[in-house]
């Protein structure tokens, strides 16, 4: 089945640990996406890849870090510089529609840092 | 830019009820749009889309949704709703050429609650 896999469900962190999220895909897709997911405030995008070796930062990038060494892959690091590091995080990668994307996602990791 | 804007934070209807939720946008030349949902436990995933042609658009699972320029609308409807519709739903702006990948924007969501 292709689809993108989000690895753990569920992680929890001491404050001040930096934290590795996996995502891996085999659709095939160029683009790769990290969002950030909270309670009233939708979807965020943390960082964008279009290609492998390139991303690009999104609204919210601060105390996140990202590569991108392989099509299928696009770790998201979260950093001790992260302030409110506690949310749902989703990964999506996306195939070109036209002129436009259509994203597809993963289930998502859930991070609790204490 | 283009973004969009969900006011209703949280919608409850009982089973058959009609269903109406509004998502506004901000012009920002070439409009498109997205709804998708995320049910409880589930990916996020597609429901209809809408870039151009037909303003009033089919998706799956009997829903709909109409752009309406003059209002800055694409509401999401569904005429008679069932309790496997209780999810998450949020309005998009799609990443693609004109508008940059950086420009992709979701809405603040609306959870819907069906009362069997």
């Amino acid at each position: 089945d292709g689809g993108i896999t989000q690895s753990p469900k569920y992680l929890f962190r001491k404050e001040g640990q930096n934290v590795t999220l996996s995502c891996e895909q085999n659709l095939n897709h160029d683009a790769m996406y990290w969002y950030r997911q909270d309670p009233g405030q939708g979807l965020r995008l943390i960082y964008y890849s279009q290609i492998v070796n390139d991303f690009q930062k999104g609204d919210i990038a601060e105390g996140y870090s990202v590569s991108r060494e392989k099509k299928e892959s696009f770790p998201l690091t979260v950093t001790s510089a992260q302030k409110n590091p506690t949310a749902f995080y989703l990964c999506a990668s996306s195939i070109r529609t036209g002129r436009f994307h259509e994203q597809y996602f993963g289930p998502g990791t859930r991070l609790t840092v204490t | 830019a283009q973004s969009v804007s969900q006011h209703n934070h949280h919608v409850i209807l009982s089973e058959a009820a009609s269903l109406e939720l509004g998502c506004n946008y901000s012009y920002g030349g070439t409009v498109n749009l997205f709804w998708y949902v995320q049910y409880p436990g589930q990916h996020l995933q597609l429901l209809l889309k809408y870039f151009s042609g037909d303003p009033l658009v089919k998706g799956i699972k009997g829903f709909e949704a109409e752009f309406i320029k003059s209002k800055f609308s694409f509401n999401l409807r569904k005429p008679s709703v069932q309790w496997s519709d209780t999810a998450e739903y949020f309005c998009a702006s799609p990443p693609g050429e004109t508008g940059g990948y950086q420009k992709v924007t979701f809405g603040t969501g609306t959870k819907l609650q069906v009362i069997p």
